[in-house]
This record gives C-alpha cells, sequence and structure tokens, in this order.
C-alpha cells in the first residue's frame, strides 16, 4: 500500500521564478494538505483540498496556490519565489470521508532551494 | 489562534534511560493531538494520535497521554535507543471534524548516546 508520494524530491530555482510541486495521497485518502517547514522550526500550515477545492487556508499569501484533481492528487504553485521561500514542503493526506479525521500521513517532502 | 509549545528544545541521554518530552497547546477546543517523528532532511512519520475523547494511545515502547483542560500532552520513551534519536513534533488538530489543518511545535531534537 502506496503513501504518499511527493515530486520533485529536490528543486532549486532562481527569485522570481515559479514552480510547481506534486503530491499523490495515500492510498484511501481523499484530503490533502500542504506545509511549509523552515529549517529548525515545525511545519507550517499552507492550505488544505477537499472535493478539489481549498477547504481551508494558513497565514501564507496569494502566490501560494493549489489544485486538487479527481484522482485526489494535488499540487502545489509558488509564484514569484521569493529567497524566504526556500523550505521542505510536505504534503500530508488523510480521509474525511465520513465527516472524522483519522490523522495524517506525510510525504517524504520537496526540498525547494531559491537562488 | 493555537499555539503550541514543545520543551525541552533539545535533549541528549544516554541509552536505555526512559525519558518524557511535554507538548502544551492554548487553546484546549482540539480535535485530535497527533506526535510524529522526523529524521533529519527526512518527512514525518507518524506515532500516536490521540483523539479529544481519549486520554492516552501506546504503541511498543511509546507512551503519549493527552490532558486537554490543562492543555498539555506527554510523549513517554521507554528503554531509549539510538535508533530513536531525532527530532519529536506534536501537532494539534482543530476543529471541522478534525480536519482543520495541524499546528506543530517547534519539536524536541533527542539524541540517544550509545
Amino acid at each position: 500500500d502506496a503513501g504518499v508520494t511527493q515530486s520533485p524530491t529536490h528543486l532549486i530555482k532562481t527569485r522570481g521564478q515559479q514552480v510547481t510541486l506534486r503530491c499523490s495521497p495515500k492510498s484511501g485518502h481523499d484530503t490533502v494538505s500542504w506545509y511549509q517547514q523552515a529549517l529548525g522550526q515545525g511545519p507550517q500550515f499552507i492550505f488544505q483540498y477537499y472535493e478539489e477545492e481549498e477547504r481551508q487556508r494558513g497565514n501564507f499569501p496569494d502566490r501560494f496556490s493549489g489544485h486538487q484533481f479527481p484522482n485526489y492528487s494535488s499540487e502545489l504553485n509558488v509564484n514569484a519565489l521569493l529567497l524566504g521561500d526556500s523550505a521542505l514542503y510536505l504534503c500530508a493526506s488523510s480521509f474525511l470521508g465520513t465527516g472524522a479525521n483519522y490523522g495524517y500521513t506525510f510525504g517524504s517532502g520537496t526540498r525547494l532551494t531559491v537562488v | 489562534k493555537q499555539e503550541v509549545t514543545q520543551i525541552p528544545a533539545a535533549l541528549s541521554v544516554p541509552e536505555g534511560e526512559n525519558l518524557v518530552l511535554n507538548c502544551s497547546f492554548t487553546d484546549s477546543a482540539i480535535y485530535n493531538l497527533q506526535w510524529f517523528r522526523q529524521d533529519p532532511g527526512k518527512g514525518l512519520t507518524s506515532l500516536l494520535l490521540i483523539q479529544s475523547s481519549q486520554r492516552e494511545q501506546t504503541s511498543g515502547r511509546l507512551n503519549a497521554s493527552l490532558d486537554k483542560s490543562s492543555g498539555r500532552s506527554t510523549l513517554y520513551i521507554a528503554a531509549s535507543q539510538p535508533g530513536d534519536s531525532a527530532t519529536y513534533l506534536c501537532a494539534a488538530g482543530g476543529g471541522g471534524g478534525g480536519a482543520d489543518g495541524l499546528t506543530f511545535g517547534k519539536g524536541t531534537h533527542l539524541i540517544i548516546q550509545p
């Protein structure tokens, strides 16, 4: 049973560019959340997608956007990259179908470096 | 706004010791609390999930407790081993049926000396 899969594992981008990160949730999960983890910090919630809609959003600017596809996979897009966007980006999936949450499963993350 | 604090920030102990990691949260209206382990440069591995109606959960040498009224959770590790060395994160799950985003602490960096 595959867990959460993220791609790519590492990425180097230039300031001002745009980046797309991808996530496939664990089998049976229908909800995808994205987190940003700066070095030495705990993960910070970016947003969550359920039924192809953004369900909740953390304190991140509109440069951060996302999408969820009918197969529950998701993309995170970041426009106009800043040096401060350098971080580990984590995707987490969960099952919300019954209205209850039974915990999150995280992927291994994408390490984004902005130069 | 939920805030999660973990104490201590770092801990180094000899192999074989029992130890306790602490987590506190400011808003007691949580749906659940989850403990994770993170190895350097890696993703998060879920260790234990405690629903708001539960007091504790156990898995092997790990035991986590939850006291919503005082806004505290502890992770107890018995008979520590060098392989337990990692950063341990606690995360509070909010309302919305538990579907709201997790709020994390900064973690406790644990080193078990052989």
